[in-house]
């Protein structure tokens, strides 16, 4: 079963900072999506990445693809209080076909 | 917009109640989930239908039954709620699923929270 860990695991900031979340695996996703998930709402789809060092740009959030499709980052630049949330990565393992879920990111950004 | 509604945003039941949680997508989507979540546990898989009065068991689908008699609607049926099924319950509908496909995105609903006392 292929996995992926997000780290860090929890992230606290204060307002204007960089941040930067991972997702790794040590196998091959043909894409991997991002979420945000607010407190008390479901997940929302930013991005899916789908080429190898593809690099996708939403706002200040840049979402890389590593160039072998086994990670992917998540940079936040200046962030602000609206960007707190879960991040989660998520893509199909190929063996089982399930789509599986990253271990979250939890961002806190202080005002 | 791909729009995914849940029948209830918060939820309040006793032990021992069976409880109905719909959810209904507008996009024609083949595939339909259920997952809860709870704190430090993640998103875990409890069904998902791939097909009209088709199901498959997810990770913890002890507790729970599912039904999809119309492509548009999936509900999640707990039969006897218990306190441990306490949480916050996700609806979410794709495409058909394929390791190769660039379009695997799942568009969830708001959540239903449900508590059992």
């Amino acid at each position: 079963t292929q996995l992926l860990e997000q780290s860090p695991q929890f992230l606290s900031i204060q307002e204007g900072e960089n941040l930067t979340v991972y997702c790794n695996s040590s196998s091959v996703f043909s894409s991997l999506q991002w979420y945000r998930q607010e407190p008390g709402e479901g997940p929302v789809l930013l991005v899916t990445v789908v080429t190898g060092g593809e690099v996708k740009k939403l706002k200040r959030l840049t979402f890389q693809f590593g160039d072998a499709r086994k990670d992917s980052s998540l940079h936040i630049t200046a962030a602000q209080p609206g960007d707190t949330g879960l991040y989660l990565c998520a893509g199909v393992d190929s063996g089982t076909y399930k789509y599986i879920f990253g271990t979250g990111t939890r961002l806190k950004v202080l005002a | 917009d791909v729009k995914v509604t849940q029948s209830s945003r918060y939820l309040v039941k006793r032990t021992g109640e069976k409880v109905f949680l719909e959810c209904v997508q507008d996009m024609d989507h083949e595939n339909m989930f259920w997952y809860r979540q709870d704190p430090g546990l993640g998103l875990r898989l409890i069904y998902f239908s791939y097909d009209v009065k088709m199901k498959e068991k997810g990770d913890i689908p002890e507790g729970y039954s599912v039904s999809r008699e119309k492509k548009e609607r999936f509900s999640l049926i707990l039969e006897s709620a218990s306190t441990n099924q306490t949480s916050m319950y996700l609806c979410a509908s794709s495409l058909p699923l394929l390791a190769e496909s660039p379009t695997n995105e799942q568009y969830f609903g708001p959540g239903t929270r449900l508590t059992v006392t």
